[in-house]
């Protein structure tokens, strides 16, 4: 069974510019999240979706973050325009039949500088 | 609300020492779950252990074991003759148990380091 799929691996931007990350959950998983990890600190939820539908996007700063799982299945996450302290690591999980696991991607590392 | 402490930010030890991570944790839910996940240097959150609240039996599992203790809300984890290879940062996680994919409340994590 194929993990977690995330894309780039690594991405360094300057500030006030976009920047888009991808991630193919496991198939078959009906729950994504996405996790903010800064550096030093465990991760931090974003945006939780089940199928196509938001769950909790409350720690999700919407003045600058945009995410969207269309079809059910894939996700992108966007930052629109990027701050310095958007530097951190973004994972991606998704949770199927076997409840209460979370698969994690290899995530994203991000530097806005 | 939910917290996760992890009070050890650094472990270093030597080889085929044991070794025990402190996870301390706050909920007021009855029902709810808590996790261990280890991040090797790749980078990638391994898996480790799921606990529910109601099951407050030990756990082993290899070099690997658990002891989770409701009257003092910890759930530490101990590694038994530490090798090399389990250098990495570990992290314990909380959630609620209402559902089935409630998100993941976790400490800061504590880095190990074993030394050869």
């Amino acid at each position: 069974e194929a993990g977690v799929a995330q894309s780039p691996r690594y991405k360094i931007i300057e500030k006030r510019q976009s920047v888009a990350f991808w991630c193919n959950p496991i198939s078959g998983h009906a729950t994504l999240y996405w996790y903010q990890q800064i550096l030093g600190q465990g991760p931090k939820l974003l945006i939780q979706f089940q199928n196509n539908g938001v769950v909790d996007d409350s720690q999700l700063p919407k003045d600058r973050f945009s995410a969207e799982r269309l079809k059910g299945v894939d996700s992108t996450l966007k930052i629109q325009p990027a701050k310095l302290e958007d530097s951190a690591v973004y994972l991606c999980a998704s949770t199927g039949q076997v409840l209460y696991e979370q698969y994690f991607g290899p995530g994203t590392r991000l530097t806005v500088t | 609300a939910q917290k996760v402490t992890q009070a050890q930010t650094e472990i270093s030890v030597v080889e085929k020492e044991d070794v025990t991570l402190d996870c301390v944790y706050e909920t007021r839910d009855t029902t709810y779950y808590l996790f261990w996940y280890k991040q090797p240097p790749s980078g990638e959150l391994v898996f480790l252990i799921r606990r529910n609240s109601f099951d407050e039996q030990n756990e082993i599992s290899g070099r690997y074991s658990w002891n989770f203790q409701k009257s003092t809300s910890s759930f530490n984890f101990t590694i038994t003759a530490s090798q090399v290879v389990d250098s990495a940062v570990y992290f314990c996680a909380l959630s609620e148990a209402y559902s089935g994919n409630t998100p993941l409340v976790f400490g800061k994590g504590t880095r190990l380091s074993v030394i050869a």
